[in-house]
């Protein structure tokens, strides 16, 4: 079947931290990986994806590489700041003969302190 | 461009009851997915609809059913409510050209409590 696994939280860093957060996946098929943010307050959005494997998702420093032979998308970022602060989902989707599919992981928990 | 939005924001219901709660997609999309967020867990996939047709389901019995209208905005009804069913019922509309899928968008959710 198909799943996502993420590293537990919460997390708490300094700022300047450096951050992972781990993610692995089974999945049948191709599928695609994303990472998504949810900042206190507001809804989910897309932090990051990608469609297959080797390649790098990027954006607002955060990055992650699809590792099809570990299975993984690891989330990075070298030097975190408060503002980043939120709850960080790691999810896939994969299409399937009835149609698409998407799975979450249980979300990891960021508080980024001064 | 208008985001995603739904309606009602918070609603309370008791066991048995039916609820629909509704989805307004951003403007230019053609997919709507229902997603299920119980507290302190990630979102649960519940179906999707493409062009007004179920698109792909996840784990979730025949009581949870939806509609999409030719405007592309989305209905997603639960009957015979219970418990466990309370959650922050999220909506996300994307854009599906040629088997792709493009981002999707999430909306705020609605939250609902079954007493």
């Amino acid at each position: 079947g198909n799943s996502v696994t993420q590293m537990e939280g919460p997390v708490t860093l300094s700022e300047e931290a450096f951050l992972t957060i781990n993610c692995t996946y089974t999945a049948t098929g191709y599928p695609s990986l994303f990472w998504y943010v949810q900042y206190p307050g507001e809804g989910l959005q897309l932090l990051l994806k990608a469609t297959k494997a080797d390649d790098k998702g990027s954006n607002k420093g955060f990055e992650a590489t699809y590792r099809k032979e570990t299975t993984s998308f690891h989330l990075e970022k070298g030097s975190v700041q408060v503002s980043d602060s939120a709850v960080y989902f790691c999810a896939l989707s994969v299409i399937s003969t009835t149609g698409n599919q998407f799975y979450f992981g249980t979300g990891t928990s960021l508080t980024v302190i001064p | 461009e208008t985001g995603v939005t739904q309606s009602p924001t918070h609603l309370i219901k008791t066991r048995g009851q039916q609820v629909t709660l509704r989805c307004s997609s951003q403007s230019g999309h053609n997919t709507v997915s229902w997603y299920q967020q119980a507290l302190g867990q990630g979102p649960q996939f519940i179906f999707q609809y493409y062009r007004e047709e179920e698109n792909g389901r996840g784990n979730f019995p025949p009581r949870f059913s939806g509609l999409q209208f030719p405007n592309y905005s989305s209905e997603l009804n639960v009957n015979a409510l219970e418990l466990d069913d309370s959650a922050l019922y999220l909506c996300a509309s994307s854009l599906a050209l040629a088997g792709y899928q493009e981002t999707q968008y999430f909306g705020p959710g609605t939250r609902l409590l079954v007493l």
